[in-house]
């Protein structure tokens, strides 16, 4: 069974410009979720997705967004992108039918900001 | 005070050594619980989840204690390929909080 996809590895973009990084999520599971991680640091949450509905977002300011496709792929923008953006962004997906809901992650997407 | 909480490590111990790690959780309403391990500038991995009664998986034992609020991973027998950092993850409604990780490191 495939496993959660991310494209791209990687992208380079510079101050200002806007970037939107996939994700699709193992075939069956129907939530997607979205995380930043910084060099060095946690895992800070950004947004969750479920049967297409956004369900929750972090402390995050308005320019990072996305959406889940009916397929449940996702898509994160991130607008105006500034230095500290970059980042290693993480995509998992978990299953509503799973009793106790693990994620499983991506490979991530690394986005570098210059 | 923290959602999630974890001792930052880093932990050095000799293979074959026994390693704990605890973590602790501020919402007595987190529904579930889990153990993930991520290497460096790689994806976290899921480990095991925490169940109520405990639950072991080969050298790796967890355990759940609601009333004090805290998580617990023992790994026994520490192999090389076990130094990695060790996330704690608790999930509530809608939501689930990553701690920041235990860094270990097991030493020939």
């Amino acid at each position: 069974e495939a496993g959660v996809t991310q494209s791209p590895t990687h992208l380079i973009k510079t101050r200002g410009q806007q970037a939107t990084l996939r994700c699709s999520p193992i075939s069956g599971h129907t939530s997607v979720y979205w995380y930043q991680q910084a060099l060095g640091l946690g895992l800070q949450f950004l947004l969750w997705y479920d049967e297409g509905e956004e369900r929750n977002r972090g402390n995050f300011p308005p320019r990072f967004s996305g959406r889940q496709f009916p397929n449940y792929s996702s898509e994160l923008n991130v607008n105006a992108l500034e230095l500290e953006d970059s980042a290693l962004y993480l995509c998992a997906s978990s299953s509503s039918t799973s009793t106790v809901s693990e994620q499983f992650f991506g490979p991530g997407t690394r986005l570098t900001v210059l | 005070r923290k959602e999630v909480e974890q001792d930052p490590g880093p932990f050095n111990v000799p293979e074959g050594a026994t390693v704990a790690f605890n973590c602790t959780y501020s919402n007595s309403a987190s529904q579930s619980f889990f153990w993930y391990r991520q290497d460096c500038r790689k994806e976290p991995k899921l480990l095991m989840s925490v169940y109520s009664s405990g639950n072991e998986d080969g050298r790796f034992t967890a355990q759940l204690n609601r009333a004090s609020q805290y998580i617990s991973l023992l790994i026994r027998d520490s192999k090389l390929s076990d130094s990695a950092t060790y996330l704690c993850v608790v999930m509530g409604t809608y939501k689930y909080i990553f701690g920041t990780g235990t860094r270990l490191k097991v030493l020939a």
